[in-house]
C-alpha cells in the first residue's frame, strides 16, 4: 500500500499568517492527492481535489499544488474558523489511504 | 441538495456485529460509488472500503477483509456497512461518504455523511 506522511503533524500560527502543510506519498501518484479539512467534532470536508483543483464553496484562501511524491496545502491568511485538522488523502491504484494529519491551532 | 444521513450510534459487546446505514438524498444514487471511513477516538481517518452503486462490487482494505461486509439497496437508496467479531479498537466513529471520479482517474470523498459512533465494549 501507499503510505502517506505530513508535516508538521500540528502547528500554532496567527490569524493573517500564511501556513504551508506538506503531504508526501511513498511512491508517485501523479496528482490524485486530495485534500480534507476536519473540526472538532464533524465530519470531514473536501477542500481540493486533483492536488490543486478548489473544491466548490471552498474559501479562495485555499490552494493546493504538487504532483508525483510531494504535495502542499497552504491557507494564504489563516482565519480562527480554520482551527481544524487537515488530511490527505492518495486516490491512485486501489486503495485510498490517508495521511496521518496536521492540527491547526490558532495563537 | 446533496445529503448522507447515517443511523445512529451503537453500543455492542466484544465479539458481536454492527450494521451501520448510510441514506443518500439529492442525485442519482447509482451514478456513485460510496466508501466508508472510520475514526477511532483522537485518531486519524482510516479507509475501510468502497463499493459501486452501479454493480455493486466492492474493495476492502486488507486489514478488515473478512470481517467487513459493504452492500447497497438501490431501492431506497441506502448503503450499509457491517462489521463482524468486533474487538475493542473497532471503537470508532464510522463515516460513509460519496466518491466522485475524475477524468484522469482520481477520486475523492464528498459529501460526508454526519459519523455514526461504535462502541465496542463488555
Amino acid at each position: 500500500d501507499i503510505q502517506m506522511t505530513q508535516s508538521p503533524s500540528s502547528l500554532s500560527a496567527s490569524v493573517g499568517d500564511r501556513v504551508t502543510i506538506t503531504c508526501r506519498a511513498s511512491q508517485s501518484i501523479s496528482s490524485y492527492l486530495n485534500w480534507y479539512q476536519q473540526k472538532p467534532g464533524e465530519a470531514p470536508k473536501l477542500l481540493i481535489y486533483a492536488a490543486s483543483n478548489l473544491q466548490s464553496g471552498v474559501p479562495s484562501r485555499f490552494s493546493g499544488s504538487g504532483s508525483g511524491t510531494d504535495f502542499t496545502l497552504t491557507i494564504s491568511s489563516l482565519q480562527p474558523e480554520d482551527l481544524a485538522t487537515y488530511y490527505c488523502q492518495q486516490s491512485y491504484g486501489t486503495s485510498f489511504t490517508f495521511g496521518p494529519g496536521t492540527k491547526v491551532d490558532i495563537k | 441538495q446533496v445529503q448522507l444521513v447515517q443511523s445512529g450510534a451503537e453500543v455492542k459487546k466484544p465479539g458481536a456485529s454492527v450494521k451501520v446505514s448510510c441514506k443518500a438524498s439529492g442525485y442519482t444514487f447509482t451514478n456513485y460509488d460510496i466508501i466508508w471511513v472510520r475514526q477511532a477516538p483522537g485518531q486519524g481517518l482510516e479507509w475501510m472500503g468502497w463499493i459501486s452503486d452501479y454493480n455493486a462490487n466492492t474493495n476492502y482494505a486488507q486489514r478488515l477483509q473478512g470481517r467487513v461486509t459493504m452492500t447497497t439497496d438501490t431501492s431506497t437508496s441506502t448503503a450499509h456497512m457491517e462489521l463482524t467479531s468486533l474487538r475493542s479498537d473497532d471503537t470508532a466513529v464510522y463515516y460513509c461518504a460519496r466518491v466522485s471520479h475524475g477524468s484522469g482517474g482520481n477520486n475523492w470523498f464528498d459529501p460526508w455523511g454526519q459519523g455514526t459512533l461504535v462502541t465496542v465494549s463488555s
